[in-house]
C-alpha cells in the first residue's frame, strides 16, 4: 500500500505569494495532521482535521489555512508569504485522532521563500 | 503548555558502542510518548510509543526507552550502534485527547566507523 504522499517536493516562492501544498493519507485513515519544520529544528503542530472538520489548530497567524476534501485527502495554504514561512511542510495521517493512532508520516514539501 | 526538550543537539558514538539519547518532558496528565526517527530527505518513523504499564518499552530497529515519571524523563538506548543508525531523531508528547504531538529539538546522531 502507498504511504502518505505529498505534492510538489519542493518549490520556491517570493515574499507576498501565496501557496498552497498538497497531501493524500493513506487508504483507510481519516485523520490528516499538518506540521511545520524549520530548518534545525523539531516540527511543530499546525492544523488536524478528521471526518473534514478541523479538530485542532496550532500557534500559528491566520495566513495558514487548511482543508480535508470527502476523500480524506487536504490542502494547507499559506498566505502573504514571509520568509520565515520557509521550512519542510509534513503531513501525517491516522486512522482517529486519539493519541493510540499511531500518525504515519509523509515525505515534506520544502517550501523556500525568497 | 506541553512541552520536549532534548538537551543534546548533536551526539557521536562509535559504531558498536552503546547510545542514549536524552527527553525531558512536562505535561499535566498522564503523557502519551514517542520516539521518531528522520533520515534525510525523508518523513518521520516512529521507533516506539508508551502509553501506560510497563516503564520499559520496545521499538523496532533494536531501540528501547524507558519512561521514568519522578523525573519527567523517556530517554531512547540501544546497546549497540549501526552505522546506518545516523539520523535525526525526535521526542514528541500527545495529548490526551486527539493525537496533536509535541516535538522536542531533536538530537542529530553521528556514527563513527
Amino acid at each position: 500500500d502507498a504511504g502518505v504522499t505529498q505534492s510538489p517536493t519542493h518549490l520556491i516562492k517570493t515574499r507576498g505569494q501565496h501557496v498552497t501544498l498538497r497531501c493524500s493519507p493513506i487508504s483507510g485513515h481519516k485523520s490528516v495532521s499538518w506540521y511545520q519544520q524549520v530548518l534545525g529544528q523539531g516540527p511543530q503542530f499546525i492544523f488536524q482535521y478528521y471526518e473534514k472538520e478541523e479538530r485542532g489548530r496550532g500557534n500559528f497567524p491566520d495566513r495558514f489555512s487548511a482543508r480535508q476534501f470527502p476523500n480524506y485527502s487536504s490542502e494547507l495554504n499559506v498566505n502573504a508569504l514571509l520568509l520565515g514561512d520557509s521550512a519542510l511542510y509534513l503531513c501525517a495521517s491516522s486512522q482517529a485522532v486519539s493519541s493510540y493512532n499511531e500518525q504515519f508520516f509523509g515525505p515534506g514539501t520544502r517550501l523556500t521563500v525568497l | 503548555a506541553q512541552s520536549v526538550t532534548q538537551p543534546d543537539i548533536h551526539i557521536t558514538v562509535s559504531e558498536g558502542a552503546s547510545l542514549e539519547l536524552r527527553c525531558n518532558y512536562s505535561y499535566g496528565a498522564t503523557p502519551y510518548l514517542f520516539w521518531y526517527v528522520q533520515s534525510p530527505g525523508q518523513g518521520l518513523q516512529l521507533l516506539l510509543k508508551y502509553f501506560s504499564g510497563d516503564t520499559l518499552v520496545q521499538g523496532i530497529k533494536g531501540f528501547e526507552a524507558e519512561f521514568k515519571r519522578s523525573q519527567s524523563s523517556f530517554n531512547l538506548r540501544k546497546p549497540s550502534v549501526h552505522w546506518s543508525d545516523a539520523a535525526e531523531y525526535f521526542c514528541a508528547v500527545g495529548a490526551n485527547a486527539g493525537n496533536m504531538l509535541t516535538f522536542g529539538g531533536g538530537t542529530r546522531l553521528m556514527v563513527k566507523p
